[in-house]
């Protein structure tokens, strides 16, 4: 199967600063990327969609400026979780996409936030 | 997003076969049927999808009921390495952004 890779796979940082993850498909170009959020023992809730060279598609409730969403090229979709707090340390997952239908889709290992 | 209903949780003993149910009585004619499972402190890996017709794979199998309000995966031989949670999902193909929306799956123990 298709691999994506995330990184980094965990990250610790301060209240008030910034933190970029970055989401990658290795081996084929994902049209449509996906970025989710898990918390301890619940399911993975989905922030928002974003297609390649297009503004990314956010969930109700979550906060475009907060997570910011780029899809620059057909391999690389990053999330940028500005002014985190503590309340933003979950385990974020991408997953990716072929094209359009129902095709299958690819998720990354995950990166787990931890804000102090 | 239709509704898809599953059991919290079931156990299993190594080697036997497991039926995971899960119920969609919402589900409408664009539907497909998507199984992903998820292991501890892992992305989620995509299982099985089907519309119709039952489905085989390496991994498992899926039995739709012909209503399709219904479906069952089937892991004919259970491994220790298939203890995970298993997320059965419905995903639009018409009108709808197909994006996969996780319930909150059964969460599989597989006894040795």
């Amino acid at each position: 199967g298709a691999v994506v890779s995330q990184h980094p796979s965990w990250v610790i940082c301060k209240s008030g600063t910034s933190v970029k993850i970055e989401c990658r498909s290795l081996d084929f170009q994902a049209t449509t990327m996906f970025w989710y959020r898990q918390f301890p023992k619940q399911s993975l809730m989905l922030m928002a969609t974003s297609n390649e060279g297009s503004k990314a598609t956010y969930e109700q409730g979550v906060e475009k400026d907060k997570f910011l969403i780029n899809h620059a090229s057909l391999t690389l979709s990053t999330l940028t979780v500005t002014s985190a707090h503590p309340e933003d340390s979950s385990f974020y997952i991408c997953s990716a996409r072929r094209g359009r239908g129902n095709n299958e889709q690819f998720f990354g290992p995950g990166t787990r936030l931890t804000v102090l | 997003d239709a509704k898809t209903t599953q059991p919290n949780s079931m156990e299993s003993n190594e080697e036997e076969p497991v039926h995971l149910p899960c119920n969609h009585s919402t589900i409408s004619g664009t539907d497909y049927i998507h199984w992903y499972r998820q292991l501890p402190s892992q992305g989620p890996e995509y299982v099985i999808h089907g519309l119709t017709s039952n489905v085989n794979n390496r991994m498992a199998s899926l039995a739709i009921a012909e209503d399709r309000k219904s479906s069952t995966l089937i892991l004919h031989r259970a491994t220790l390495r298939d203890a995970a949670v298993y997320y059965c999902i419905l995903r639009r193909t018409q009108g709808g952004s197909e994006k996969l929306v996780f319930g909150k799956g059964t969460k599989l123990t597989v006894n040795p």
